[in-house]
């Protein structure tokens, strides 16, 4: 157990609409990850948070995409307006300590756009 | 650019058999960080080990070890005595210290889907 826990486990959503996706690392995690991860295929960076501060996002993040940590804890991830190839599992990782430290991962969301 | 490439899509081995797994880094950086994790069925990811580029020392953690070569920018990762509980897809991660505004974030590869057969 990593200690990182997500909300939904699973989504299903028509295109278009709005969902929403939860993250709550240990507090100890002072640092939060966001990625996204596709079928066959290794985990994309998307955004980091270093307590309630988001210091870094991808270009994957387009602007349909938007990610708080408001009292550096928990984490929202937010995606407006789906589209189909937004189908993907979302995973998001606390870290504490040095910077490049090991990340503990969450069991992820897995979001399917029909 | 920073890459991974792990070229081993899928690894099929008998219980008992030993296995490596293969991954090879692309980086500017002089300091950077190597990882490898876990992805069982359950899809959560395991970490495994971090070595740091000033370290190439192999290390052994039980049945795994990681072979550490700069001279082919190659951390690889060898299974022994494989058991069915070690099938998973396992994933090598690159963290760079000094390019690309880097706070941490990892990059992956692809990764390596290793069934153990009973």
């Amino acid at each position: 157990d990593t200690g990182v826990s997500q909300d939904p486990r699973h989504k299903i959503t028509k295109r278009g609409q709005n969902v929403t996706f939860r993250c709550d690392p240990i507090s100890e995690h002072n640092r939060l990850y966001w990625y996204r991860q596709t079928l066959g295929q290794g985990p994309e960076f998307l955004t980091y948070f270093q307590n309630e501060a988001q210091l870094e996002k991808s270009r994957l993040l387009s602007d349909r995409f938007s990610a708080e940590r408001p009292k550096g804890s928990f984490s929202t991830l937010e995606i407006q307006r789906t589209e189909q190839g937004d189908s993907a599992m979302y995973l998001c990782a606390g870290a504490m300590g040095g910077l490049y430290n090991e990340q503990f991962f969450g069991p992820g969301t897995r979001l399917t756009v029909l | 650019a920073q890459k991974v490439t792990q070229a081993q899509t899928e690894i099929s081995v008998v219980e008992k058999e030993d296995v490596t797994l293969d991954c090879v880094y692309e980086t500017r950086d002089t300091t950077y960080y190597l990882f490898w994790y876990k992805q069982p069925p359950s899809g959560e990811l395991v970490f495994l080990i971090r070595r740091n580029s000033f370290d190439e020392q192999n290390e052994i953690s039980g049945r795994y070890s990681w072979n550490f070569q700069k001279s082919t920018s190659s951390f690889n990762f060898t299974i022994t005595a494989s058991q069915v509980v070690d099938s998973a897809v396992y994933f090598c991660a690159l963290s760079e210290a000094n390019y690309g505004g880097s706070q941490g974030n990892l990059i992956f590869g692809k990764g390596t889907k290793l069934s153990v057969k009973p």
